[in-house]
């Protein structure tokens, strides 16, 4: 099925470094969401955007929902060792159409 | 907890047996979905439900699989005469009916990991 592409597929940080990751669609979306997934859980719901150009912060993390409406980032600041895990990016056009994932970023923090 | 809860957490069954999943959504949320992931992928949506109404189906669910939600409340997944590519992790999710033109914050549940031998 339709996949978004996001990127980059894995990070590799120090710990208090700063960490951007962002997704990309070929189709216009209305909504924007950020998952952070544990492994052997499921993913949790970190920032919801639904506007183009909305820069919505949660603690540490701020996402954007581009102005293209085809894109979406996501900033960590600060990174701490329980930041390790897999971010994933999932947009919709509708309440009504089913989220579409990106295939993840894994990120991985080094004390 | 409130959250979504799904059981079991791990099946392991062999190859052609039939297995059955359930998920228990938020309470008051009237939608429930259910996704597929795979190793190093995202989830793939499966099917959804708005109350015990089945709204959409994705190409993914072969006539092997069926889904229900008899009450509207919890939900169950059946797959019939597994195959070795039906091994993932099948996520739960739950949401409130979205408002007009705007997406769904989704709640995942912990999932259940199929393998099939």
């Amino acid at each position: 099925g339709q996949q978004l592409n996001q990127s980059p597929q894995s990070m590799f940080i120090q710990e208090g470094e700063d960490v951007s990751m962002n997704c990309t669609s070929s189709s216009i979306f209305n909504t924007w969401l950020w998952y952070k997934q544990d492994p052997g859980e499921g993913p949790v719901l970190l920032i919801a955007l639904y506007k183009a150009g909305e820069l919505t912060s949660n603690g540490r993390l701020t996402a954007q929902f581009g102005i293209t409406r085809k894109d979406s980032f996501l900033n960590i600041s600060a990174s701490i060792p329980s930041d390790v895990g897999i971010y994933f990016c999932a947009g919709s056009y509708s309440g009504n159409t089913p989220l579409v994932f990106g295939k993840g970023t894994r990120l991985s923090v080094i004390a | 907890d409130t959250g979504v809860s799904q059981d079991p957490r791990h099946k392991i069954t062999k190859r052609g047996q039939n297995v059955t999943f359930r998920c228990d959504p938020i309470s008051e949320h009237n939608r429930l979905y259910w996704y597929r992931q795979t190793l190093g992928q995202g989830p793939e949506f499966l099917t959804y439900f708005q109350n015990e109404a089945q709204l959409e189906k994705s190409r993914l669910l072969s006539d092997r699989f069926s889904a229900e939600r008899p009450k509207g409340s919890f939900s169950t997944l059946e797959i019939q005469r597994t195959e070795q590519g039906d091994s993932a992790m099948y996520l739960c999710a739950s949401s409130r009916t979205p408002r007009r033109d705007r997406g769904n914050e989704q709640f995942f549940g912990p999932g259940t990991r199929l393998t099939v031998l």
